[in-house]
């Protein structure tokens, strides 16, 4: 199976900041990748499909960006509500594999 | 728009199997490949693998030999039975559609989730 390595695994923010997770495949995987942000208790919400297309009703702070083995989710100006976790999803082959998750927490 | 909502059992006991019901509503499970994925507590997502309409399946190589997903188009329904449930198949369960565009697939919408505890 296709190895998904996020980093980093945490990280601390705050309001307005611009934030970078990346997203590591053990082998090139095209742009077929997806970006999932998971509240506590809750079931993961699609943000970014295609590696970089944006899914109806997100708002265009999210961003996602590369192609082959690595790639970017870039929130452009932090806001209380994007404090979750974040996964990233290859679907290139089944079985289609998460990353760890990055867990973004306010500072 | 379309709905998943997930149901079974919240307790099974280890060596018995684990069996998931997910009804949609809002739409038809006609077309679309449906998924059951899980995570256990503190750990990430795993996929567990997926049913088409037509019946035909796909599973995760880490669980094939214990998992039967099988759908009912008259309930708007599919199941999910996980056998020889041991304490690591304690997880959220989670059903999910898998939609797609082009070479691009993904996840949306999903079910709340069931948190599934194995325990004697």
């Amino acid at each position: 199976a296709i190895q998904m390595t996020q980093s980093p695994s945490s990280l601390s923010a705050s309001v307005g900041d611009r934030v970078t997770i990346t997203c590591r495949a053990s082998q090139g995987i095209r742009n077929d990748l997806g970006w999932y942000q998971q509240k506590p208790g809750k079931a993961p919400k699609l943000l970014i499909y295609g590696a970089s297309n944006l899914q109806s009703g997100v708002p265009s702070r999210f961003s996602g960006s590369g192609s082959g083995t690595d790639f970017t989710l870039t929130i452009s100006s932090l806001q209380p509500e994007d404090f979750a976790t974040y996964y990233c999803l290859q679907d290139y082959t089944y079985p289609y594999t998460f990353g760890q998750g990055t867990q973004l927490e306010i500072k | 728009q379309v709905q998943l909502q997930e149901s079974g059992p919240g307790l099974v006991k280890p060596s018995e199997t684990l069996s998931l019901t997910c009804s949609i509503s809002g739409g038809s499970i006609s077309t679309y490949y449906w998924s059951w994925l899980r995570q256990a507590p503190g750990v990430g997502l795993e996929w567990i693998g997926y049913v088409y309409y037509t019946g035909s399946t796909n599973y995760n190589p880490s669980l094939k030999s214990r998992v039967t997903i099988s759908v009912d188009t008259s309930k708007n329904q599919f199941s999910l039975m996980l056998s020889s449930v041991t304490a690591a198949d304690t997880a959220v369960y989670f059903c999910a559609r898998e939609a797609n565009m082009g070479d691009s697939d993904w996840f949306d919408p999903w079910g709340q989730g069931t948190l599934v505890i194995v325990s004697s």
